[in-house]
């Protein structure tokens, strides 16, 4: 298993604003991964985060609105740019754990966008 | 388009008796199953899952039966406990893409 930090754990932030989320694990991985959870709906991919290369980026998402950084195989951040309320969303870090062939997640950060 | 469907959002069951939680697919293409679990507050857990090559795989309380002609899976918990209430996510792999995809969620109440 692998254990997930994420920092902040919840932000209320203002329209127009950008907040960075910051995804620890205490191994080294070599997929992580980002997903959205919005009331109601099911986990969302966002993008694949991946080591010294661009984010790998799902349908309806876009590097623009959804920065990824991952410098090193322990580390990612995820920015939400230019917010607006329909950002207001848990936002998820992953490892993905080839060998047990599961995803272990962080437990997840609460966004409010007014 | 939801790949992965889970029509129930909610379900209560009383302490001691069987939860049966469900879910759906439409992507033939999915060849393994996972169950997860979520409290308030912190990321989801992984439960248990099931290889499309197998139709039941079983672990404790927890059961997953897998109808690949039905593209339906099912979580039974037996008996259920209190511990149990929270949010079910089931979620699809398809081995080519490496990516899980989640359904919506059930939230199981049980109550003594």
């Amino acid at each position: 298993s692998a254990v997930i930090s994420q920092k902040p754990s919840r932000d209320i932030c203002q329209r127009g604003t950008s907040l960075t989320i910051q995804c620890q694990v205490d191994s080294q991985v070599t997929m992580m991964f980002w997903y959205r959870q919005q009331p109601g709906q099911s986990l969302t991919l966002i993008a694949t985060a991946n080591q010294g290369s661009e984010a790998t980026y799902e349908s309806g998402f876009v590097i623009d609105k959804f920065p990824i950084s991952r410098p090193n195989l322990t580390f990612s951040t995820l920015t939400v740019s230019n917010m607006s309320p329909e950002d207001s969303s848990i936002y998820l870090c992953s490892v993905g754990m080839i060998v047990a062939d599961t995803q272990y997640f962080g437990p997840g950060t609460r966004l409010t966008v007014l | 388009d939801q790949q992965v469907k889970q029509n129930s959002p909610s379900l209560s069951v009383q302490e001691g008796r069987i939860s049966i939680l469900n879910c759906d697919y439409t992507n033939s293409m999915f060849d393994y199953f996972l169950w997860y679990k979520k409290y308030p507050a912190e990321g989801p857990t992984f439960l248990i899952s099931i290889s499309s090559i197998k139709d039941k795989n079983e672990d404790g309380r927890f059961t997953v039966f897998l109808n690949k002609s039905a593209k339906h899976l099912s979580l039974h918990i037996v008996p259920s406990q209190p511990g149990d209430s929270a949010v079910y996510f089931c979620a699809a792999l398809s081995y080519n893409t490496d990516k899980l995809i989640f359904g919506t969620g059930t939230r199981l109440q049980v109550f003594p």
